[in-house]
Parts: C-alpha cells; sequence; structure tokens
C-alpha cells in the first residue's frame, strides 16, 4: 500500500529552528508537497521538490532524497504566526497526491 | 481575486436528507477535486474531474456525487447523508500540469446528524 508517515505533533519555541519529517512509500514518484494549514482553514502550497536536494525560500527550506523516500521541511526563525498544520504529499506514478496525516506544530514564546 | 469558492461554509443535516456543495474556480483550472478532512488523518480524495464533462472516483467515493457541467463548476452531491459523512470538504484546483500546485477553497463544515 501507499504511505506516507508525519510525527503527529511538535512542539518548538518562538525564534528557533525546527524540522519536520516527512518518509514516503508509494508507487512511483513524480514530486512532493509541502503545505500549511492554520486550524479552520486551508491548505496554502509552500513548496514542492522533484528532484534531490534542498529548496530555499526564505525562512522555509524544503530537502528530498528519493533514494530514501524522505523529505523534510526546515522552518527558521519561528514565529508565532507558524503554527498550524503541515501536510506532505507525494504524487505518485499516476500523479495522484497522496497526503500525510499532517503535523500540528506548535510555537511557545 | 476569488480563486476557489465553496458554498456553503456550513451545513447542517439529518440523516437521510440530501444536498450539493458547489465549488466554483476563475482561473480557468482543468483539474478539481473533491477532499475530505477529518481528525487524526489526512486529505482524502472522494471525486477529482481533469476536464469539463469528465469525472473520476478517488478513494472514499461511496455515497457522493459529483458532476462538471461547466468548466469552473464542480458539484458534490450527498444522495442520502449519513453520520459517516460529517466531516470538512475541501475543493481544490490546479491546472492540466500534473506538477502544479492546488489551490484550496476555505472549506465547508458538514455535520450529519
Amino acid at each position: 500500500g501507499q504511505n506516507i508517515d508525519q510525527p503527529t505533533e511538535m512542539t518548538a519555541t518562538e525564534g528557533a529552528i525546527v524540522q519536520i519529517n516527512c518518509t514516503y512509500q508509494t508507487s512511483g514518484f513524480n514530486g512532493l508537497f509541502w503545505y500549511q494549514q492554520h486550524a479552520g482553514e486551508a491548505p496554502t502550497f509552500l513548496s514542492y521538490n522533484v528532484l534531490d536536494g534542498l529548496e530555499e525560500k526564505g525562512r522555509f527550506s524544503s530537502f528530498l532524497s528519493r533514494s530514501k523516500g524522505y523529505s523534510y521541511l526546515l522552518l527558521k526563525e519561528l514565529q508565532m504566526k507558524d503554527s498550524a498544520s503541515y501536510l506532505c504529499a507525494v504524487t505518485d506514478s499516476n500523479y495522484q497526491l497522496i497526503w500525510g496525516a499532517g503535523t500540528k506544530l506548535i510555537i511557545k514564546p | 481575486n476569488a480563486g476557489v469558492t465553496q458554498t456553503p461554509k456550513f451545513r447542517v443535516l439529518k440523516t437521510g436528507q440530501s444536498m450539493t456543495l458547489l465549488c466554483a474556480q476563475d482561473m480557468n483550472h482543468e483539474y478539481m477535486y473533491w477532499y475530505r478532512q477529518d481528525p487524526g488523518m489526512g486529505l482524502r480524495l472522494i471525486h477529482y474531474s481533469v476536464g469539463e464533462g469528465t469525472t473520476a472516483k478517488g478513494e472514499v467515493p461511496d455515497g457522493y456525487n459529483v458532476s462538471r457541467l461547466k468548466k469552473q463548476n464542480f458539484l458534490l452531491g450527498l444522495e442520502s447523508a449519513a453520520p459517516s459523512q460529517t466531516s470538512v470538504y475541501f475543493c481544490a484546483s490546479r491546472t492540466g500540469d500534473d506538477t502544479g500546485e492546488l489551490f484550496f477553497g476555505e472549506g465547508s463544515r458538514l455535520t450529519v446528524l
């Protein structure tokens, strides 16, 4: 079967750095997405990786290793507004998106 | 910019009642999707469409029907609502590029009593 694993919940301190991991086992791979979802709101796009390596976008970076079936989202200089759920999703060989259950990130002052 | 708009935002139904959720997008996207999101679970695909006049089943299609008569609209119907269909429903769209990001509507919270 197809599976995406993420930690259920993480806690970090304002101003610090946090890394959210995502491991996947899917039938084929055509890219990996990270989305942010604030409570009661819709998911919004953060990043897309299809090749191995690190993609940096401001305070957020996303890393992919296809051989290991692994990705992480790195958030730097954490702000209170970063408190949200972070969703990992993989596009499989049929170009269908497979979603992880999401990681709830709690930021403490 | 409206983007993806869902109506209604909230609805309470009694078991056995029917209803339709409407999704409208103004970005000329080919692909449209209906997901449901339940606590502790990832987004689950109900039905999707890759173009006007086409629909296909997703991971959890039972109890739902859809139609895409116009490119900009994607309707999700519940013919006979059940308590198990209590959920938050999200519509999403993207271009015909399979690697394109999804744009989501604000969600529709449905409660079936």
